[in-house]
């Protein structure tokens, strides 16, 4: 158990709705990190925030938007879901925003049909 | 743009044999970390490597920091099927977190 927490654990969809997908950090750590995974992509960076605010941005879609809030929790909005959107998402935490080892979660699985 | 090969994609071996995967980087990297995944899991963080030429040992596994922080490695001895998993390198040229491919480790016993 890594400390991280993710839900939902699953998700099924339509295309075209919006989802939120709900991360708690490691207790201490300040920096939230949110990756998507599929098999024909790997796993790809999407968006860091550290202690509230976007420190670090990757291959993230417009349609996809995410906040860390004064809690440290972090939330990632996926919206106009297309079916490739359907992957594993996993957020991360580490202690600081530099670089730090990274604790996954267990991840979401967003299925889009 | 930051580009990552990591090699094999695949790797079959029978138990007690020997593994190794590679990543290798376009640019120079302030450090590289290496994760597992397991089937199934979430990464899990292994070890971090910063200074150029460094070796890093966790009883099985050695890590390798090239000389010219372009590159590294992960070697496994004498697999075991525990070994079981996806290891992947991320490596860090300062605020972006790539994670390389892969290498699918699959351990016949």
């Amino acid at each position: 158990d890594s400390g991280v927490t993710q839900t939902p654990k699953h998700l099924i969809t339509a295309t075209g709705q919006r989802v939120t997908l709900r991360c708690s950090p490691r207790s201490g750590d300040l920096s939230v990190y949110w990756y998507q995974q599929s098999l024909d992509q790997g796993l790809q960076f999407l968006i860091q925030y550290y202690n509230g605010e976007e420190r670090a941005k990757g291959n993230i879609l417009e349609r996809f938007s995410a906040q860390q809030f004064p809690d440290l929790h972090s939330e990632l909005n996926l919206s106009s879901l297309e079916l490739g959107d359907s992957a594993l998402y996993f957020c991360a935490s580490s202690a600081s925003g530099g670089a730090h080892e990274q604790y996954f979660g267990p991840g979401t699985r967003l299925t889009v049909t | 743009g930051q580009q990552v090969m990591q090699i094999p994609q695949y790797q079959h071996v029978q138990e007690g044999e020997d593994f190794t995967t590679y990543c290798n980087s376009s640019t120079t990297l302030s450090n590289i970390q290496w994760y597992k995944q397991r089937p199934g899991g979430h990464p899990v963080f292994l070890i971090q490597l910063v200074k150029s030429g460094e070796v890093k040992k966790q009883k099985r596994l050695t890590f390798q920091f090239g000389e010219a922080k372009k590159n590294s490695s992960l070697h496994i001895t004498a697999t075991q099927t525990t070994d079981v998993g996806t290891y992947f390198c991320a490596p860090n040229t300062g605020n972006q977190f790539y994670f390389g491919t892969g290498t699918s480790l699959t351990v016949i016993p």
